[in-house]
């Protein structure tokens, strides 16, 4: 089964408005990874938390990885017409295996 | 170089066809990675290869059959594909088989069966 959820499937705001994206998961994770797809391209890499309570910024995005690293969230301040596309967070699975989640599917009203 | 070049970007085929879906990086990645990405899902992984060597196959169907010739190419072979494999293939890569770094993906190729 899945191993990392993600929510909400559909977020649509307007520009210059605030997004988050969560992702739960059932057992600890040793890292979190985010990546985002623009409409009709490829996963981008954009971060990896590995800490406890780690919180990273870039730009206007900021990620958490939760204390008990099962829970992670990605924020972004003032959402721009750039940021349309699909966020995924991506967890491991075993050694080898990166699994991700459903994806938030944000779209932007300018 | 910092990109992981996948060929064709589109690809039509017929159920009887043979084709193969071709991904190059020279970044000196140590694992590639098959993952199938179906319209409005995440990409779903299919195959690992951790220096040169397959390591994990997601019980992929035998109609899809990897191939690593040397460290910089990855090749997936196709062979009487149906209609419900139509997706976008993206090829990964990552410094490491482990899953700690981040992956770089292929713009992937769209494939049409018909």
């Amino acid at each position: 089964g899945q191993q990392v959820m993600q929510i909400p499937q559909y977020q649509h705001v307007q520009e210059g408005e605030d997004f988050t994206t969560y992702c739960n998961s059932s057992t600890t994770l040793s890292n979190i990874q985010w990546y985002k797809q623009r409409p009709g391209g490829h996963p981008v890499f954009l971060i990896q938390l590995v800490k406890s309570g780690e919180v990273k910024k870039q730009k206007r995005l900021t990620f958490q990885f939760g204390e008990a690293k099962k829970n992670s969230s990605l924020h972004i301040t003032a959402t721009q017409t750039t940021d349309v596309g699909t966020y995924f967070c991506a967890g491991p699975k075993g050694a080898q295996k990166l699994v991700f989640g459903q994806g938030t599917k944000l779209t932007i009203n300018p | 170089d910092t990109e992981v070049t996948q060929t064709p970007k589109h690809l039509v085929m017929g159920m009887t066809n043979k084709k193969s879906l071709k991904c190059e990086q020279h970044m000196g990645h140590r694992a590639m990675y098959w993952y199938k990405q179906k319209a409005k899902k995440p990409p779903e992984l299919m195959f690992v290869y951790s220096y040169e060597k397959l390591s994990i196959n997601e019980s992929v169907p035998s109609r899809f059959s990897p191939e690593c010739p040397n460290s910089s190419l990855l090749n997936l072979h196709l062979h009487a594909l149906q209609p419900e494999d139509s997706a976008l293939y993206l090829c990964a890569s990552s410094q490491a088989w482990d899953s700690n770094y981040g992956y770089t993906f292929g713009s992937g190729t769209r494939l049409t069966v018909v």
